[in-house]
């Protein structure tokens, strides 16, 4: 079976730009997370959606938005791209909310803002 | 709030040697912990998580960790370092009401020397 994908794997950007990134979850996965991973740093929460509702978000600045689509992938949108916004971006899905499910990680993204 | 702390961000031990990556947790509800080991340029995968059941916990590649509620610790640990084991470790904390937010330590670079 598949795992978690993200697209595109690499992007460079420039400041004040605005970037998409994709995210496909395994596949009877309702639940996708989107962390940042700044380097030599620990991913950061950013969102959470589950049956395309936005059930959690961290402590990011309004540029930051996702949806999630009916059939459970996501986007993370950032616009105003900003230095500071260069980092990994990962997604992880899982079967479910609450109990014992576990996160599966995606390879990432790396974002390069210039 | 929920929180962890990794205690030493490099860690070098010599092939065939223990592994002892400590992690201690903060949390006002009880945890639910994991270890994800990162290789270059991937993405985060599980290791192992305690999910209130059995404090002593087996994963893959030989590791395991316990849980300990009076010290507030999951260290991980794994009897013999193979080279193999050379990565970043991330111990990561959250709650039973949604396991869609981890909260991610800072992260332990493991060395092993031939």
């Amino acid at each position: 079976d598949a795992g978690v994908t993200q697209s595109p794997t690499h992007l460079i950007k420039t400041r004040g730009q605005q970037v998409t990134l994709r995210c496909s979850p395994i596949s009877g996965h309702k639940s996708v997370s989107w962390y940042q991973q700044v380097l030599g740093q620990g991913p950061q929460f950013i969102f959470q959606y589950y049956e395309k509702e936005e059930r959690g978000r961290g402590n990011f600045p309004d540029r930051f938005s996702a949806r999630q689509f009916p059939n459970y992938s996501s986007e993370l949108n950032v616009n105003a791209l900003l230095l500071g916004d260069s980092a990994l971006y990962l997604c992880a899905s899982s079967g479910g909310l609450a109990g014992g499910y576990e996160q599966y990680f995606g390879p990432g993204t790396r974002l390069t803002v210039t | 709030a929920q929180s962890v702390t990794q205690l030493g961000s490099h860690v070098s031990v010599s092939e065939g040697a223990l592994v002892l990556l400590r992690c201690n947790y903060s949390s006002s509800v009880p945890p639910y912990l994991f270890w994800y080991v990162q290789y270059p340029n991937q993405g985060l995968q599980l290791l192992l998580k305690y999910t209130s059941a059995a404090t002593l916990v087996k994963g893959i590649n030989g590791f395991e960790a316990e849980f300990k509620k009076s010290e507030t610790s999951f260290h991980l640990t794994k009897p013999s370092a193979h080279m193999s084991d050379a990565a970043e470790y991330f111990c990561a904390v959250t709650n039973s009401g949604n396991t869609g937010k981890l909260i991610f330590g800072q992260g332990t670079t493991l060395q092993v020397k031939p």
